[in-house]
């Protein structure tokens, strides 16, 4: 059974930094590519951004509200992705979704349960 | 950077009913859209990728068309645990858009 478990939220000040978690099972995680998406409390989805698979050079992508301040990483030797997040802003504040990119669907498709990120003084 | 416009917004409708939520790109994206559903403090689900195959597992009331720039997710039947927000996505290019959603209310 595929899970993605998000950690690491919490409550940070403005110009803070944080880093995110997503802890993955039941498939390949090193073949599959990762996607970080956000929604802030009442709010529609944003995507943040995405880290390919080795074989695909770590390759990243980043949404443009966060590039140059959000880092994408992974660790696949302990099936883990991350997502660094610096110079945080109250409009950073959302829960946060890590997502596997399905090698079939080509989209996320599966999801964490998410973890909130609080910026605020 | 393609963006993605649902319509309508909202929408009240009663089980039993058949609804229709649009999509359209602001350029052409092929087949490579999503549609997902999210009910209130849980992630989105994945139904439909590719414009219109069906993900595994997701009920056959469900469907979506289209191509190019404008697309459509049907429900059939509407049934009671149908109520929701759904998203559209593209994936044809970076930033991968969301729609800003579709909220299906009971009526």
């Amino acid at each position: 059974e595929v899970q993605l478990v998000e950690s690491g939220g919490g409550l940070v000040q403005p110009g803070g930094s944080l880093k995110l978690s997503c802890a993955a099972s039941g498939f390949t995680f090193s073949g599959s590519a990762m996607h970080w998406v956000r929604q802030a409390s009442g709010k529609g989805l944003e995507w943040v951004g995405r880290i390919r698979s080795k074989a695909n050079s770590y390759a990243t992508a980043y949404a443009a509200s966060v590039k140059g301040r959000f880092t994408i990483s992974r660790d696949d030797s302990k099936n883990t992705a991350y997502l660094q997040m610096n110079s945080l802003k109250t409009e950073d504040t959302a829960v946060y979704y890590c997502t596997r990119q399905g090698g079939i669907t080509g989209t996320s498709d599966y999801w964490g349960q998410g973890t909130l990120v609080t910026v605020s003084s | 950077a393609i963006r993605m416009t649902q319509s309508p917004s909202s929408l009240s409708a009663s089980t039993g009913d058949r609804v229709t939520i649009t999509c359209r790109a602001s350029q052409g994206i092929s087949s490579y859209l999503a549609w997902y559903q999210q009910k209130p403090g849980k992630a989105p689900k994945l139904l439909i990728y590719a414009a219109s195959t069906l993900q595994s597992g997701v009920p056959s009331r469900f469907s979506g068309s289209g191509s190019g720039t404008d697309f459509t997710l049907t429900i059939s039947c509407l049934q009671s645990e149908d109520f929701a927000t759904y998203y559209c996505q593209q994936y044809y290019s970076y930033p991968r858009a969301f729609g800003q959603g579709t909220k299906v209310e009971i009526k």
